[in-house]
């Protein structure tokens, strides 16, 4: 089992361009997540999946958008990069009932936007 | 707001016992999660208390009071290999997987 696999690892965006950060998990978890990590800093919710077809905000959602394109791929999409969403992005994974609050990360993605 | 606390680093020697603490204050709580995160990897499970008390996994336990809205986490027999960050995180709201993470305690472990 790959367990949760992010694309790409690097990229640096000029502001104002798009993109879209891939993940994808094998485990046949219900629940999916992007978090963003800054330096020196705890990770922040952006948006989270609790199940296929669904997505809510979270603690930071403004810039970005999300897909649930079955269960097991959750994309991650900015429309119109910032400076300020320079940071790594982490996908993860959960499972239900008693694994629910166990949380599988994907390896990240170090965005850099100029 | 919500918010959880931690110290920012803790120094201890190859061999020996450190806790780190993480208090939480969040409108509501399902459960204290760890995390360990090496430089440069991704973050990886440790242990969840629902529920006051010692889990104990190993070298690592992870402990809870609700009424204090405290926990913390025990490594023991401490290796170089412990050196990371460890992130607590708290599930504030039922029937969702929305989490809060703290800003994470950076230990060193010399030898």
């Amino acid at each position: 089992n790959a367990g949760v696999t992010q694309t790409p690892k690097f990229q640096v965006l000029k502001t104002g361009q798009s993109m879209t950060l891939q993940c994808a998990q094998d485990m046949n978890h219900n629940s999916m997540y992007w978090y963003r990590q800054d330096p020196g800093m705890g990770l922040r919710l952006i948006y989270y999946s609790a199940s296929e077809g669904t997505t809510d905000k979270g603690e930071v959602p403004n810039g970005y958008n999300v897909s649930r394109l079955n269960k097991r791929e959750f994309s991650l999409r900015l429309e119109s990069a910032a400076p300020s969403q320079t940071s790594v992005y982490f996908c993860a994974s959960s499972g239900a009932g008693s694994q629910a609050d166990t949380q599988y990360f994907g390896p990240g993605t170090r965005l850099t936007v100029l | 707001g919500q918010s959880l606390e931690q110290p920012s680093e803790v120094t201890a020697v190859e061999g020996a016992i450190v806790q780190i603490n993480c208090t939480y204050q969040t409108s509501g709580f399902y459960g204290l999660s760890w995390y360990q995160q090496h430089d440069g990897g991704a973050p990886t499970f440790l242990s969840y208390n629902a529920l006051d008390g010692l889990e104990e996994t190993g070298r690592f336990s992870s402990f809870l009071s609700r009424s204090d809205s405290y926990g913390y986490l025990l490594l023991q027999e401490l290796q170089m290999k412990d050196s990371a960050s460890y992130f607590c995180a708290v599930r504030a709201t039922s029937g969702t997987y929305k989490y809060i993470f703290g800003t994470g305690t950076r230990l060193k472990v010399l030898a």
